[in-house]
């Protein structure tokens, strides 16, 4: 099956940094990834959609301009935690599509990137 | 609205024991439906999904679902639970063209010796 990878894993910053997650899809090309965001015992809050050459499609209350998304290739989307606070502490996934067709509702996961800001 | 409805945030059973874990969605039409399973610390994983055809499904680890139209129903089951299948289980719904997923608030699942 398709896989998705995500790195860091863990990340510990400082209170004011900024803090990349990368997330790759190492054996297809991932025209649609989704980030999601969880919180500790609940389930994912979808973030943001990255197209691959496009800006991100955000979603309602979400901060694009702390969330920074890039999806520069078919390959690769960032998630950019900007001037990282404790609140925004939290477990950050993507996920991709493989393509268009009748399959395109099943994602595949990264590991997960765990952010801890102090 | 689009939403799905799983009503135990936890379930505990013995190992062994049989399971069956809820999951309700409200959709316009029938939506893909899948259930994933995410250990602590880890992403998701599928165990299975529903597009079409026969609504009794298979997937991995011995899982299976059945899709039920007339209850807006998509209920995972196992015949005999192992220890290693405690875990946080969501239950997702993607409408026709599967854009955009919504998941379920997840059941947790404890397995007892």
């Amino acid at each position: 099956g398709a896989v998705v990878s995500q790195h860091p894993s863990r990340v510990i910053c400082k209170s004011g940094t900024s803090v990349k997650i990368e997330c790759r899809s190492l054996d297809f090309q991932a025209t649609t990834m989704f980030w999601y965001r969880q919180f500790p015992k609940q389930s994912l809050m979808l973030m943001a959609t990255s197209n691959e050459g496009s800006k991100a499609t955000y979603e309602q209350g979400v901060e694009k301009d702390k969330f920074l998304i890039n999806h520069a290739s078919l390959t690769l989307s960032t998630l950019t935690v900007t001037s990282a606070h404790p609140e925004d502490s939290s477990f950050y996934i993507c996920s991709a599509r493989t393509g268009t067709g009748a399959n395109t509702g099943e994602l595949f996961f990264g590991e997960g990137s765990r952010l801890t800001v102090l | 609205a689009q939403s799905v409805t799983q009503p135990d945030i936890h379930i505990t059973v013995s190992e062994g024991a049989s399971l069956e874990l809820r999951c309700n969605y409200s959709y316009g039409a029938t939506p893909y439906l899948f259930w994933y399973v995410q250990s602590p610390g880890q992403g998701l994983q599928l165990l299975l999904k529903y597009f079409s055809g026969d609504t009794l499904v298979q997937g991995i680890k011995g899982f299976e679902a059945e899709f039920k139209r007339s209850q807006s129903s998509f209920n995972l089951r196992k015949p005999s639970v192992h220890w290693s299948d405690a875990a946080e289980y969501f239950c997702a719904v993607a409408p026709l063209g599967g854009f955009k997923t919504i998941f379920g608030a997840g059941t947790r699942l404890f397995v007892k010796a």
